[in-house]
């Protein structure tokens, strides 16, 4: 089984001060990693995955994240914040196989973003 | 990247009555689709995985005749609600894989049961 917790439900930073959203991860075959943002009362935008590839992965608007496996942490940084980036962000974790894209979501981090 | 449609994007619908929230992939065959479901101001929980053609398989938890899942084409899975109560008001997403891809997802169902 998978699981996923995401340290901080609310984070709140200043336009271009730097984001960091946490994410730890367990699983017990490697896993498939990907954080997703939330706009409200929309679908879920993909902003990157971990597929085993390169440990820093880089995503859209800016975002990058590095798979730490030594401390099963996924953490999603962002230089500068940008008014735009105030959102929800998820953490997920999927297996590869037949069962890779059924996700087991983090509880959400809302990053509220101040002028 | 590959769509995926979802439609309503909001329904209101009486306690006792049903609901189908339909879930499409445009331009990609799903031969895989999962339906979520979320509570407000919770994260989005697994209800079910369908594959093309073979039932769905619930979530524990999750009454299968209650939340009826229908897969019957590769660019569409519907998701009957039974018998609705308000209790069963949330926002349900669905996504949508080929074989060998990531999962894309649909823009939401906002469910009110009153």
């Amino acid at each position: 089984a998978q699981s996923v917790t995401q340290l901080g439900s609310h984070v709140s930073v200043s336009e271009g001060a730097l984001v960091l959203l946490r994410c730890n991860y367990s699983s017990s075959v490697p896993p498939y990693l990907f954080w997703y943002v939330q706009y409200p009362n929309q679908g879920l935008q993909l902003l990157l995955k971990y597929t085993s590839a390169a440990t820093l992965v880089k995503g859209i608007n800016g975002f990058e994240a590095e798979f730490k496996k030594s401390e099963t942490s996924f953490h999603l940084t962002k230089p500068s914040a940008h008014m735009s980036d105030a959102a929800e962000y998820f953490c997920a974790v999927s297996v590869g196989g037949t069962s890779y894209g059924k996700l087991t979501f983090g509880q959400g981090t809302i990053l509220t973003v101040h002028p | 990247g590959a769509v995926v449609s979802q439609h309503p994007s909001w329904v209101i619908c009486k306690s006792g009555t049903s609901v189908k929230i339909e879930c499409r992939s445009l331009d990609f065959q799903a031969t895989t689709m999962f339906w979520y479901r979320q509570f407000p101001k919770q994260s989005l929980m697994l209800m079910a995985t369908s594959n093309e053609g073979s039932k769905a398989t619930y979530e524990q938890g999750v009454e299968k005749d209650k939340f009826l899942i229908n897969h019957a084409s590769l660019t569409l899975s519907t998701l009957t609600v039974t018998s609705a109560h308000p209790e069963d008001s949330s926002f349900y997403i669905c996504s949508a894989r080929d074989e060998g891809t990531e999962a894309f997802f649909g823009q939401g169902t906002r469910l009110t049961v009153v």
